[in-house]
């Protein structure tokens, strides 16, 4: 079975600083990674995903992560926080293509000026 | 091309109503999820389905809550006898048929049940 743990169900930063949001993960196959955001009332929108290959991803809005496969984390950052960032973030694992995902429980950052 | 489209956005139920719940996936989307989001908490998955197959429905309850994704038409998440822990953002997601790498899921805006 897959599980997801994100530390830390809130998050605040200043505007500039740096985002750090951490995702453990457990699965018995080597998985899929990925992080969605999702905005007040809206669906989620993909930022970044890991499949195979590179394990440092860059995504869209200036975020990356990297897979770390010691740690079982695929941990998200953006060096500098900017106010439209402020919104839940999910970290999700899958086995396979065609698979269900397996959130975590999210983050909410807060974003201050 | 459209995204995923979820009607209703928005849909309020008395307890002991049915919920309809209609999902059109992503144009050339063979795969269809459904993820209940309840509140304060993260998505967790109800149900995959391919056309006229249901894959894996190991999320679902039991009771009262069905789906289907017929050859022709929207999927439909079906809530019988509506009650008030049935209040949640309801997430469909689609993905194109099995093609290697592309395993990402697109997602709907969602439809938020409130039971009365």
């Amino acid at each position: 079975a897959q599980s997801v743990t994100q530390l830390g169900s809130h998050v605040s930063v200043s505007e500039g600083a740096l985002v750090l949001l951490r995702c453990n993960y457990s699965s018995s196959v080597p998985p899929y990674l990925f992080w969605y955001v999702q905005y007040p009332n809206q669906g989620l929108q993909l930022l970044l995903k890991y499949t195979t290959g590179a394990t440092l991803v860059k995504g869209i809005n200036g975020f990356e992560a990297e897979f770390k496969k010691s740690e079982t984390s695929f941990h998200l950052t953006k060096p500098s926080a900017h106010m439209s960032d402020a919104a839940e973030y999910f970290c999700a694992v899958n086995k396979a293509a065609g698979n269900k995902l397996t959130f975590g429980g999210g983050t909410r950052v807060l974003v201050k000026p | 091309n459209a995204g995923v489209m979820q009607n209703p956005r928005h849909l309020v139920r008395r307890r002991g109503q049915e919920a309809r719940l209609r999902c059109s996936p992503m144009k050339g989307h063979s795969h269809v999820y459904w993820y209940r989001q309840l509140p304060e908490e993260g998505l967790k998955f109800m149900v995959y389905l391919q056309k006229e197959n249901i894959i894996d429905e190991s999320g679902m309850p039991k009771e009262r809550f069905s789906a289907e994704f017929p050859k022709e038409g929207p999927s439909i998440l079906r809530i019988q006898q509506v009650v008030r822990g049935d209040s949640a953002a309801y997430f469909c997601a689609s993905s194109p048929p099995r093609t290697g790498d592309l395993n990402e899921q697109f997602f709907g805006p969602g439809t938020r049940l409130t039971v009365l």
